[in-house]
């Protein structure tokens, strides 16, 4: 199904290097959000986006960074100071304040 | 910021028997609180959301209930069946001019046959 995609589904990355995530919408979302999904922790978040070249950062933003150049994307960069950056990334979007958020199929990310 | 924490972290009910997953939350300007559920290899979807204007919503087998008061909310699935075996979430927006969506940690529900 459409609406939200993310790529790729797998990544794979040594340790050291920077790697982006990418997140398009083509639901007209003004809202866009990454979160971070790990076994028995939920999903954290770590930055979202009100409107376009604008971003706040979430819970846990230390070591990620975000760019929102266009309303359709908002990809996000996981840096080289992520101390632990194994984990499965979802992206999400909202039309606005307090709706439902449509949720990406997720991209997973190993760094070896 | 808003703390949504979310007890049970795992349920195993059997089939035919009700389920109910409760959570609370911290800032008492949240206003918004959706449920997801999450099929194992899939994304999250929305299945019921509730507003602090209302108490309590139903859909077929599904009932949200929120406490302002207490700043707690609950789902309620009655008769399980096999496919509603999933990970549940709640989550809470922060306030009424932020997209803030926070989440609880999550209840892994297990439908017995």
């Amino acid at each position: 199904d459409g609406g939200i995609t993310q790529s790729p589904k797998y990544l794979f990355r040594k340790e050291g290097q920077n790697v982006t995530l990418s997140c398009e919408q083509n639901l007209n979302h003004d809202a866009m959000y990454w979160y971070r999904q790990d076994p028995g922790q939920g999903l954290r978040l770590i930055y979202y986006s009100q409107i376009v070249n604008d971003f706040q950062k979430g819970d846990i933003a230390e070591g990620y960074s975000v760019s929102r150049e266009k309303k359709e994307s908002f990809p996000l960069t996981v840096t080289s100071a992520q101390k632990n950056p194994t984990a499965f990334y979802l992206c999400a979007s909202s039309r606005q304040l307090s709706t439902e958020a449509f949720f990406g199929q997720g991209t997973r990310l190993t760094v070896v | 910021g808003e703390n949504v924490e979310q007890h049970p972290s795992t349920l195993s009910v059997q089939e035919g028997d009700s389920a109910v997953i409760k959570c609370t939350y911290s800032d008492s300007a949240s206003n918004y609180f959706p449920w997801y559920k999450q099929e194992l290899g899939k994304r999250p979807q929305l299945i019921i959301d509730i507003r602090s204007n209302v108490g309590e919503k139903k859909d077929q087998r599904i009932a949200v209930t929120l406490n302002k008061t207490a700043k707690h909310f609950s789902l309620h699935i009655t008769e399980t069946q096999p496919e509603d075996s999933a990970v549940y979430f709640c989550a809470a927006s922060i306030s009424s001019n932020d997209y803030k969506l926070s989440f609880g940690a999550g209840t892994t529900v297990t439908v017995r046959a």
